[in-house]
């Protein structure tokens, strides 16, 4: 059974970094496609980047490119999302998914709740 | 804004059909494969469909998905109250070499 486990909620002041944890356990890790998608108050899912363990192929969207880092480490089974300076509108829940490609995630983390508050 | 585009809501009744569409362009859906999910907010998206028309093991037959140039439909028969969520399409863009979701389709079943 695969299952992805985030880390937990966090506080963060504006300008500050946060790094969101993700454990695959239960299934392949390196040669699957782990993707980063959050969902703000009231919008919809946004996609932020991904990674390809195994190839170390790493995508962003443009919009988070010069903030986000996306690292995959193969011997902990364990993908990470580092989002700098924080904004008040980068308070959502933030998912990692795995699936065959980075729009099809087919086993979910339970999602972390990042808030950015003075 | 986003780039692949889908309906704020659709509706209908408990047993009856409803689909939901999400148009797009040649660089996105046009060239890649379409992914549907079904989302209660607070929770985990679930895959509903991939690679435009398959369903991951577990997903119920009431749930089916098509495509047709640079559009791609999901049609859920024999609605149920449990069915009313939010529903994303998402695909990659060729072009903008980035993964692309729809605006989400808020469906009621009244």
């Amino acid at each position: 059974q695969v299952q992805l486990v985030q880390s937990g909620a966090e506080v963060r002041k504006p300008e500050s970094s946060v790094k969101v944890s993700c454990k695959v356990s239960g299934g392949t890790f390196r040669s699957y496609a782990i993707t980063w998608v959050r969902q703000a108050p009231g919008q919809g899912l946004e996609w932020m980047g991904g990674i390809i363990p195994v190839t170390t192929t790493v995508r962003y969207a443009q919009k988070f490119r010069e903030r986000v880092t996306i690292t995959a480490d193969g011997s902990t089974n364990t993908a990470y999302m580092e989002l700098r300076r924080l904004r008040s509108d980068d308070t959502a829940i933030y998912y990692c998914a795995r699936g065959m490609q980075f729009w099809s995630g087919d086993y979910w983390g339970q999602g972390s709740l990042v808030t950015v508050s003075s | 804004q986003s780039v692949l585009t889908q309906p704020p809501s659709v509706s209908a009744a408990p047993g009856q059909k409803v689909t939901i569409s999400c148009s797009g362009s040649s660089s996105n859906i046009g060239d890649n494969y379409v992914s549907w999910y079904q989302h209660l907010p607070g929770t985990a998206p679930k895959l509903l469909i991939y690679e435009d028309d398959l369903r991951p093991s577990g997903i119920p037959d009431r749930f089916s998905g098509s495509k047709s140039g640079t559009s791609a439909a999901l049609a859920i028969t024999g609605l149920q109250t449990g069915d009313e969520a939010d529903y994303y399409c998402g695909t990659w863009d060729s072009s903008l070499s980035v993964v692309v979701f729809g605006g989400g389709t808020k469906l009621t079943v009244l």
